[in-house]
């Protein structure tokens, strides 16, 4: 098993452009979400999806799209990169969906850079 | 709205000796994460709280959870340099339709001197 996979894990986009951000899972984990981590803040979520087909927006949505297609894949999408996105962004997946559930699982995280 | 609150943010201290970090939160969940991040890395799983009274130990690292405080605490015994590293707890809580989600404390960035 891969685990979890995040492309790229370094990205420079300039004020406007639009990007994708990658996020795979091989272990058939129902439960996917998006974090950004900034400096002196943790990691807040911004989208997360229950299953394909599902998705729902977490504490800091704003500017990310996201779709589910199929359960291993769960990109996110920068629609016009304002440098306030410049951040650090981790994909995470979780076995279960309800109220049992054990650890999530993280990617190795995607450094952007806005500028 | 849940919050998570860690402290202390910061916290240096020599070799050998002891400390806590806490960890409170505002409002009911019965599981709590601690993880590791060293820099420039990604998250660690240390150590899952899944009840009340739940108690685990990893090495130098004992962690703790008190649902009716909403509070957990990560002990450290006897501090080594290695242990220097950023750690975050995080809770669950249910979403309702959504399913469950993970709201992350501001992190404690741990520095262990020789």
């Amino acid at each position: 098993n891969a685990g979890v996979t995040q492309t790229p894990k370094f990205q420079v986009l300039k004020t406007g452009q639009s990007m994708t951000l990658q996020c795979a899972q091989d272990m058939n984990h129902e439960y996917m979400s998006w974090y950004r981590q900034d400096p002196g803040m943790g990691l807040r979520l911004i989208h997360y999806s229950v299953g394909a087909g599902i998705t729902d927006q977490g504490e800091v949505p704003n500017g990310y799209n996201v779709s589910r297609s199929t359960t291993e894949d769960f990109p996110l999408r920068l629609l016009s990169a304002a440098p306030s996105q410049t951040s650090v962004y981790f994909c995470a997946s979780i076995p279960n969906v309800g109220r049992e559930h054990t650890e999530a699982f993280f990617g190795q995280g995607t450094r952007l850079t806005v500028v | 709205e849940l919050k998570v609150e860690q402290n202390p943010l910061f916290l240096s201290m020599q070799e050998g000796k002891n400390y806590t970090i806490y960890c409170n939160y505002s409002t009911t969940s019965d599981r709590l994460y601690w993880y590791r991040q060293d820099p420039g890395k990604s998250l660690e799983s240390l150590f899952v709280l899944l009840s009340n009274g739940a108690v685990k130990q990893e090495g130098r690292l004992m962690a703790s959870l008190d649902t009716k405080a909403r509070l957990s605490t990560l002990h450290i015994t006897a501090a080594v340099h290695d242990l220097s590293a950023t750690y975050f707890c995080a809770v669950v809580t249910w979403g309702g339709n959504a399913g469950n989600m993970l709201t992350f404390g501001g992190g404690t960035r741990l520095m262990v001197k020789p």
